[in-house]
């Protein structure tokens, strides 16, 4: 199983916006719009930040935002903050009934 | 408060087995599906398996089908992933995650248990 493919490393100045892009097949991110996003700090667990590729849980920052087009899928961040420097994974539905995540995207606040 | 805490994580030969845990508290535990999630150290994070609310429905990852069996019992709030025959490359942290029934996300992390496969 195939994992989702994400930039290694993405990074931005405070204030600016960066854009993480998550591509996968018409088996999974094409097929539903099932994308989820998570943020994860060293030695923490996983946290929900985008589910059903637009939309935030409480408690997420408006900062953050999802899109999709096609196979591919994007986790915005606007005024970028300190606090944002962490890893995103996305994660889809995949046809059969599982999910598979990206391989990770570490974001640097420079 | 929702939590998810792991047990079970531990050192282990290369084809022997092991039984993680997960005690689960703060919400009605059988309205919700459950999955395991698994990282390598240094890794990115692997979906392991998931199991449907009321136990009848099992998903497995091709990797560990055949391998790794998920259960759960609603009345102790619990859920467990049996695996066995264990390899180098199952190594990572484990994690359980709660869920919602019929939606594709994973909403609450639990913190994980680490299990280590090597001679």
């Amino acid at each position: 199983q195939s994992a989702l493919t994400q930039p290694a490393s993405v990074s931005g100045s405070p204030g600016q916006s960066i854009t993480i892009s998550c591509t996968g097949t018409s088996s999974d991110v094409g097929a539903y719009n099932f994308v989820s996003w998570y943020q994860q700090h060293p030695g923490t667990a996983p946290k929900l930040m985008i589910f059903d590729v637009v939309n935030r849980p409480s408690g997420v920052s408006s900062r953050f935002s999802g899109s999709k087009s096609g196979n591919t899928a994007s986790l915005t961040i606007s005024g970028l903050q300190a606090e944002d420097e962490a890893d995103y994974y996305c994660c889809s539905l995949r046809t059969g009934i599982t999910w598979v995540f990206g391989g990770g995207t570490k974001v640097t606040v420079l | 408060e929702v939590e998810l805490v792991e047990s079970g994580g531990t050192l282990v030969q290369p084809g022997g087995s092991l039984r993680l845990s997960c005690a689960a508290s703060g919400f009605t535990f059988s309205n919700y599906a459950m999955t395991w999630v698994r990282q390598a150290p240094g890794k990115g994070l692997d979906w392991v398996s998931a199991i449907g609310a009321d136990g009848s429905n099992r998903y497995y990852a091709d990797s560990v089908r055949g391998r790794f069996t998920i259960s759960r019992d609603n009345s102790r709030d619990t859920l467990w992933l049996q695996m066995n025959s264990l390899r180098a490359e199952d190594t990572a942290i484990y994690y359980c995650v709660r869920k919602p029934s019929g939606l594709d996300w994973f909403d609450t992390w639990g913190q994980g248990t680490l299990v280590t496969v090597s001679s």
